[in-house]
């Protein structure tokens, strides 16, 4: 079974620390998403990356970075946190666009809080 | 751009069947994707059906797909408490190489009344 893990489950930081989420899948999946879920707003992409050291932006990049460098994981990071990223972040791998491959396996998620 | 939309609610007597509705308007959309989300859980595949079918049944889950409409349902017989989660819409293309994040709906809370 595909198996994708986050780093934590719950995280409070304060306002202006950096934030680092950190997302790992066992299955060699060439792509790696950050999403996150809020009430209401459904799933928003955030980043993903196609492959090692490559990453597009998503929807909502905006105070958002990434880094992947390693197939395996995939780093979502909060230069500077404010309170409206208080969220729940939603990791997820996939093994190719193409075909049913596109499938996404998604982690259990981080719920982070900024105060 | 592409936008999915489902009802946020729906509610349902155990036992009876439950339909979830979400429509979309990507029509090169290649796959659509139902994800169920419990509390506290990351989403899980339920199932998915290709755009050039229009049905697909899978135990208690029967996904209708009226792609002229594009109009996707899934429908749970026989509901059980157990189904009670959020459910998610989803479309993705074939788009042949990059990766290409999947659009969502907002998901549609399914709950049970006993």
């Amino acid at each position: 079974d595909v198996k994708v893990t986050q780093s934590s489950r719950y995280l409070v930081k304060r306002t202006g620390e950096k934030v680092f989420l950190e997302c790992v899948q066992d299955m060699d999946h060439e792509n790696m998403f950050w999403y996150r879920q809020d009430p209401g707003l459904g799933l928003r992409l955030i980043y993903f990356s196609y492959d090692v050291k490559m990453k597009e932006k998503g929807d909502i990049p905006e105070g958002y970075s990434v880094s992947r460098e390693k197939k395996e994981r995939f780093s979502l990071i909060l230069e500077s946190a404010s309170t409206n990223q208080t969220s729940m972040y939603l990791c997820a791998s996939s093994l190719w666009a193409s075909g049913t491959d596109n499938e996404q396996f998604f982690g259990p998620g981080t719920r982070l809080t900024v105060l | 751009g592409e936008d999915v939309e489902q009802s946020l609610f729906l509610s349902v007597r155990e036992g009876d069947s439950s339909v979830i509705n979400c429509t979309y308007t990507d029509s090169s959309s290649t796959y659509l994707y139902w994800y169920k989300q419990e509390p506290g859980a990351g989403l899980q595949l339920l199932t998915y059906i290709f755009s050039n079918m229009d049905m697909k049944q899978d135990q208690r889950l029967t996904v209708l797909l009226n792609k002229k409409d594009k109009h996707l349902s899934l429908r749970i017989a026989d509901t059980q408490t157990g189904d009670s989660a959020i459910y998610f819409c989803a479309e993705g293309q074939n788009s042949g190489g990059g990766a290409d994040g999947l659009t969502f709906g907002k998901g549609t809370h399914l709950i049970i009344q006993p």
